[in-house]
């Protein structure tokens, strides 16, 4: 699985967008983009995939760049409990595992 | 909300001392993975049951064991306890797709937060 590298922390003032970047500069061509946060010592909460095309559910949209070398994960408006560390993973369709980083600790500031 | 739930919530060991955690997923969720979380990491994968049987394995020693049972329920054992073992120790299911293989998609439970002493 390709390797992900994150700012390590980033501040967004409430009701702003955040955009949290990533970087897979490895990524092969059957990888998927996944996206989750872990809010203070709780499981991970999934919040999108993607392969290449842009994709868009209730929490989230996650921007896919045309080489797939990175990708942006939007919170379209910050809220307090969006405060959490967040983790962008790329994996292999049918591998078993997902391979971890440190993610972005993100502080949404009212 | 998962469907994932792992018990207990906090547990306290001695080191030397063996340890059972426990993990239940929702139906249909045939894929259990389990991870370990020390402080101020990333998760870390230590194996994937699928259909009861093991389906892949992290770098970790064979004191960690687990199973998985019929009804969605699943175990991870460590036995002879060590400082380092302390940790969230998190459980992930995922649905099993159409022609029987696992999904991608992992849903985590709360963990489990052992302390060795």
């Amino acid at each position: 699985d390709a390797k992900t590298t994150q700012p390590p922390s980033m501040d967004c003032a409430e009701g702003r967008a955040a955009n949290l970047p990533c970087n897979h500069s490895t990524i092969s061509g059957n990888e998927y983009v996944y996206w989750y946060r872990q809010i203070h010592s709780q499981g991970p909460q999934y919040i999108i995939h993607g392969l290449k095309n842009n994709e868009t559910n209730e929490m989230a949209s996650l921007i896919i760049t045309e080489d797939r070398k990175s990708s942006t994960l939007i919170l379209p408006h910050a809220t307090l409990r969006d405060t959490a560390v967040y983790y962008c993973i790329v994996r292999s369709s049918g591998t078993y595992k997902y391979i971890f980083g440190t993610g972005t600790r993100l502080k949404v500031l009212a | 909300e998962t469907g994932v739930t792992q018990s207990p919530t906090h547990l306290i060991k001695t080191r030397g001392q063996q340890v059972t955690l426990r993990c239940s997923s929702q139906s249909g969720h045939n894929t259990v993975s389990w991870y370990q979380q020390a402080l101020g990491q990333g998760p870390q994968f230590i194996f994937q049951y699928y259909r009861e049987e093991e389906n892949g394995r992290g770098n970790f020693p064979p004191r960690f064991s687990g199973l998985q049972f019929p009804n969605y329920s699943s175990e991870l054992n460590v036995n002879a306890l060590e400082l380092d073992d302390s940790a969230l120790y998190l459980c992930a299911s995922s649905l099993e797709l159409a022609g029987g293989r696992p999904g991608d998609t992992q849903y985590f439970g709360p963990g489990t937060r052992l302390t060795v002493l």
